[in-house]
């Protein structure tokens, strides 16, 4: 069965360290890639997606996701983190039936 | 734009019971997806709406169900309650499918907390 992996169920960073986290995902097909967010008491949001070409993608508040496809995998980066960035942050997958697959999120602790 | 409204917020059950959960989308979305959040598992796919056909499903057993009407509402109903079933519900809206290539944001609702005793 598809499935997404979140290796880091919990990530504690001091303000202005650089950040990684890890999803790979399992399907052999097609797919777009996601990455979502959720700040302390807010709706889940859309931080970034890839879905063809430039495999460094950009979002919003400085985050970046690079696919690289022999590794299945989208990690999520930011250089320098700060307060405002605490949250769980989501990686999900858009299959070839539309279908989303989501990881079991990364609850992301900054320290001020 | 009004965003996704869900309704109840809270709701405490008993086992054995069932429940309707309620979604309204962004005015002129006419695709709303459903899934069950729950601590380290993530969000689950249950079922999407477009134009009130279910155009997909994940693995979820019988007991869930939906439907969505004509101005795109959507209402999620689980039969028999289990203690399993406690979770939050998350509906999120888009204004269309589209191809692989395109994709509509999904735009999400606060949820609906079930908590079932």
């Amino acid at each position: 069965a598809q499935s997404v992996s979140q290796h880091n169920h919990h990530v504690i960073l001091s303000e202005a360290a650089s950040l990684e986290l890890g999803c790979n995902y399992s399907y052999g097909g097609t797919v777009n890639l996601f990455w979502y967010v959720q700040y302390p008491g807010q709706h889940l949001q859309l931080l970034l997606k890839y879905f063809s070409g430039d495999p460094l993608v950009k979002g919003i508040k400085g985050f970046e996701a690079e696919f690289i496809k022999s590794k299945f995998s989208f990690n999520l980066r930011k250089p320098s983190v700060q307060w405002s960035d605490t949250a769980e942050y989501f990686c999900a997958v858009r299959l070839s039936n539309y279908q989303l697959i989501w990881g079991a999120g990364t609850k992301l602790i900054i320290k001020p | 734009k009004a965003g996704v409204t869900q309704t109840p917020r809270y709701l405490i059950k008993t086992r054995g019971q069932q429940v309707t959960l309620s979604c309204s989308p962004i005015s002129g979305h006419r695709s709303v997806s459903w899934y069950q959040q729950t601590p380290g598992q993530g969000l689950q796919f249950l079922f999407e709406y477009f134009s009130e056909t279910q155009r997909n499903k994940g693995n979820f057993p019988g007991r869930f169900s939906g439907r969505q009407f004509s101005n795109s509402r959507s209402e999620m109903n689980v039969s028999t309650l289990e203690l399993g079933d406690s979770a939050l519900y998350l509906c999120a809206s888009s204004a269309r499918t589209g191809g692989l290539n395109s994709y509509n944001e999904q735009f999400f609702g606060p949820g609906t907390r079930l908590t079932v005793l």
